[in-house]
């Protein structure tokens, strides 16, 4: 079983492009979540999608955009990189968006912005 | 908004010892769910354990406990038989039903041999 499979591992990007983190899921769940995790703070919430063609906004919005393109598939896109997006980034699934939301996370994505 | 606090952000252990790692929480929320996800320097992230808040009784997974103290929102967890292999970082995380994820900031352990 994959599980959560998100790409690409590691990105360097330069101030001002742009590029897509790409996460799909094989459980048939129905929830996704994007995250980024910073030294000293934890794992902070940017968007989620608690189903197929919904997506809300989470903590940390402000310079991503995201995809529900279908049920195993959610995306993040940074329109135009800033330095202060230099994290990992984190997309997990959950089965249901209620009761005990257990996350499925994959392995993460590096992204360095120069 | 809930808040998730990790007041240890470094702890260590001596291989085979117990240890505690502290959360507490803020919410105002009668029902919800905690729980404890481990990140080791895979960085792959993996749940430990979890708790819902009605259930009185402390959840257990092996050498994993918790001490669930309502009235005092906080969430410990406890490691005994500390292995090298249970060096990581743990996040406290907690969730209303109908709602998403919020994570602490996180405890690096490490299991000294």
């Amino acid at each position: 079983n994959a599980g959560v499979t998100q790409t690409p591992k590691f990105q360097v990007l330069k101030t001002g492009q742009s590029m897509t983190l790409q996460c799909a899921q094989d459980m048939n769940h129905n929830s996704m979540y994007w995250y980024r995790q910073d030294p000293g703070m934890g794992l902070r919430l940017i968007y989620y999608s608690a189903s197929e063609g919904t997506t809300d906004k989470g903590e940390v919005p402000n310079g991503y955009n995201v995809s529900r393109l279908n049920k195993r598939e959610f995306s993040l896109r940074l329109e135009s990189a800033a330095p202060s997006q230099t994290s990992v980034y984190f997309c997990a699934s959950s089965g249901d968006f209620s009761g005990a939301n257990v996350l499925t996370f994959g392995a993460g994505s590096r992204l360095t912005v120069l | 908004a809930q808040t998730v606090t990790q007041s240890q952000p470094e702890m260590s252990v001596q291989e085979a010892e117990t240890v505690t790692l502290s959360c507490t929480y803020d919410t105002s929320e009668n029902n919800y769910y905690l729980f404890w996800y481990k990140q080791p320097p895979s960085r792959q992230m993996i749940l430990v354990i979890r708790q819902e808040a009605y259930k009185q009784q402390n959840a257990t997974e092996n050498r994993f406990s918790v001490n669930f103290q309502k009235a005092a929102k906080s969430f410990s967890l406890k490691i005994s038989d500390s292995q090298l292999g249970d060096t990581a970082m743990y996040f406290c995380a907690f969730m209303k039903p109908g709602g998403v994820v919020r994570f602490g900031a996180g405890t690096r352990l490490t299991v000294k041999p």
